[in-house]
């Protein structure tokens, strides 16, 4: 059974401060990894991808992977309130005919 | 405007009923995918399709059935078989080559009356 796993949160954390979120999977040749943010009562949004060992910045996100320890995390920098949502990890199992796996989802709060 | 679009909003189904939910895409995507979300829980597969005229059944696919009769369509039958079938359904796509990146479409909340 491939697994992805998130801790199980709710997080809360202040306005301006770093969020750091992680996940971690089972299937070790895995190589594609996703974060996806979910607004309440909205769908997924894709926010970041990443396949290389090491960290992927894009504006406030940062996407660290480590696939010896079979872990991905994502650090989200001077959180905002607008950024309180539910966040998603997926994990693309080895195998052209494997589909995405997804955690069960961590809920971010922000307080003002 | 590219995108993934999904009808109806809300949609309430009386018990023994077969309701249909649409998934439209303009991505020019051959990947279609239709998940479940239950409150507090991840999305679980319930049918793929790679290509027109082929499905595959995901992890949940007992009471659903599917069509891809065309590249942007890929409706979703919850029939009456579902016994549990209120749920918030996303409809998602992806180019088939490549790392598998799948985007959403807004979701069809569905409840039984």
């Amino acid at each position: 059974q491939k697994e992805v796993e998130q801790n199980s949160g709710p997080l809360s954390v202040p306005e301006g401060a770093i969020a750091s979120l992680n996940c971690t999977y089972s299937d070790r040749g895995s190589q594609s990894f996703f974060w996806y943010r979910q607004y309440s009562g909205k769908s997924p949004e894709l926010i970041m991808s990443i396949y290389s060992n090491g960290d992927k910045e894009d504006g406030r996100f940062t996407a660290q992977l480590n696939k010896a320890s079979q872990y991905v995390s994502l650090l989200i920098r001077d959180s905002q309130p607008s950024d309180s949502a539910t966040y998603l990890c997926a994990v693309k199992p080895p195998g052209a005919n494997s589909k995405l796996t997804f955690g069960k989802g961590i809920t971010l709060s922000v307080r003002p | 405007d590219g995108g993934i679009t999904q009808s109806p909003k809300y949609l309430f189904r009386k018990e023994g009923q077969n309701v249909t939910l649409s998934c439209e895409q303009n991505l020019n995507h051959d990947a279609m995918y239709w998940y479940r979300q239950d409150p507090g829980q991840g999305l679980r597969l319930i049918y793929y399709s790679q290509i027109v005229n082929d499905f595959q059944k995901g992890d949940i696919a007992e009471g659903y059935s599917v069509s891809r009769e065309k590249k942007e369509s890929f409706p979703l039958t919850v029939t009456s078989a579902q016994k549990n079938p209120t749920a918030f359904y996303l409809c998602a796509s992806s180019i088939v080559a490549g790392p598998d990146t799948q985007y959403f479409g807004p979701g069809t909340r569905l409840t039984v009356l």
